[in-house]
């Protein structure tokens, strides 16, 4: 039974670029939440993904954007990358938007690093 | 003030203590989620709860819902578990919150 599996693990990009990372849920997960995580912090909700809609968001601005497919997978859109975007970012799958206390399941996350 | 606070955010132990990483929270909560991060970044759940006291092998979370406060025990540390332990709390939405983590380090 395969996890969450984000791709790609590792990905350089320029200043003012766009990237687009990848998550595909665990097996039975319908919600899909994606994090922020800079060095030495905690990770920071970004939004989250339920029935192919963003349903929650977090403190982020207008360039993060998302996508949920109808298989659950979703992706992570950052229009006019800063180098403040650079951190880890972590998705996290769960049933029914994580509520009624079913558990998440992360993956490895993709490490971004704007130069 | 951050809705999720973690103590200690740094931990040094020798092999074999008993070790205590303490969570407090100020929002309500439907359940409270501890987490493992070994370097490179990949998160572990390690227990979900909303009440009373959990137990895995060496692992035991306590949480009183009362105080806004939780638990995560480590018995026999052991080199291994050294890693960045992160408490989470869930919220009625069903998003996480997190701490800034704990970095433990345990010496042989």
């Amino acid at each position: 039974d395969a996890g969450v599996t984000q791709s790609p693990t590792h990905l350089i990009k320029t200043r003012g670029q766009q990237v687009t990372l990848r998550c595909s849920p665990k097996s039975g997960h319908d919600t899909v939440s994606w994090y922020q995580q800079a060095l030495g912090q905690g990770p920071q909700f970004i939004f989250q993904y339920y029935e192919e809609e963003e349903r929650q968001r977090g403190n982020f601005p207008d360039r993060f954007s998302g996508h949920q497919f109808p298989n659950y997978s979703s992706e992570l859109n950052v229009n006019a990358l800063l180098l403040g975007d650079s951190a880890l970012y972590l998705c996290a799958s769960s049933r029914n938007m994580g509520r009624l206390g079913y558990g998440y399941t992360f993956g490895s996350g993709t490490r971004l690093t704007v130069v | 003030k951050n809705e999720v606070e973690q103590s200690p955010q740094n931990l040094t132990a020798q092999e074999g203590e008993f070790i205590t990483i303490n969570c407090s929270y100020s929002v309500g909560i439907s359940a409270l989620h501890w987490l493992q991060q070994h370097p490179g970044g990949g998160i572990v759940s390690l227990f979900m709860l909303s009440s009373g006291k959990k137990k895995h092998g060496r692992l035991i979370a306590t949480i009183n819902i009362q105080e806004k406060h939780s638990s995560l025990h480590i018995t026999a540390s052991h080199p291994r578990d050294s890693a960045v332990y992160i408490c989470a709390v869930g919220g009625s939405q069903g998003n996480l919150i997190f701490g800034k983590g704990t970095k433990l380090s345990v010496k042989p």
